[in-house]
């Protein structure tokens, strides 16, 4: 069965630093990965996908992830970060009925 | 194009009580979704649907139930609520075929079972 792992709970980080979120999933087929963000008390919005092609995923909001298929990740990564990017986000892995299958999520805090 | 929608936000149920929460999307998407969010664990399927008609378990379905009687709505069910089923409910839809795979989510519904 496929699994996602987000091996961080919680990232604090000073605004304009950058960051990094890590994602590990297996699988042994080829794979569909997502990342979604969830602002408080909201619904899930999808940052970024990566179906096919090029490794590297450019998404909203000036974050990308890259695909690195030997090492089974999907890291989430922004140069600079905004205090509003504080949430928290979630990395799946769509199996082939389309379902997704979530990672338990990493809270990003942005200090001032 | 209001998405997906999510009716109630918020209820507060007792041991036992029975309620439905209903999903609607506008988008026309063939698959139709019910998570439960819990701290620490993510997103984890409830059910699922891939047409209208049909209904399909997902990771966590034991006292919960669906219909998708119309393609644009999709019903979660709990017919004996336990305080093991307080969670945020969060519906997903998308449409089928290649390039099609992202799911759009409802804004939750927050259940507590007292």
């Amino acid at each position: 069965a496929q699994s996602v792992t987000q091996l961080d709970s919680q990232v604090p980080v000073f605004e304009e630093a950058p960051v990094e979120l890590r994602c590990n999933y297996s699988s042994s087929v080829s794979v569909y990965l997502f990342w979604y963000v969830q602002y408080p008390n909201q619904g899930l919005q999808l940052l970024l996908k990566y179906l096919s092609g090029s490794t590297l995923v450019k998404g909203i909001n000036g974050f990308e992830a890259e695909f690195n298929k030997s090492q089974t990740s999907f890291h989430l990564r922004k140069p600079s970060v905004h205090i509003s990017d504080t949430a928290e986000y979630f990395c799946a892995v769509m199996d082939s009925s389309y379902k997704l299958i979530f990672g338990s999520g990493t809270r990003l805090l942005v200090r001032p | 194009n209001a998405g997906v929608t999510q009716t109630p936000k918020f209820r507060v149920l007792k041991t036992g009580q029975s309620m439905t929460l209903l999903c609607a999307q506008d988008m026309n998407h063939e698959y139709m979704y019910w998570y439960r969010q819990d701290p620490g664990m993510g997103l984890r399927l409830i059910h699922y649907s891939v047409g209208e008609g049909t209904t399909a378990k997902g990771e966590v379905p034991d006292g919960y139930n669906v219909s998708r009687l119309k393609k644009q709505n999709f019903l979660l069910g709990l017919e004996s609520a336990a305080p093991s089923q307080t969670s945020v409910y969060f519906c997903a839809s998308c449409r089928s075929g290649a390039g099609q795979e992202t799911q759009y989510f409802g804004p939750g519904t927050r259940l507590l079972v007292l």
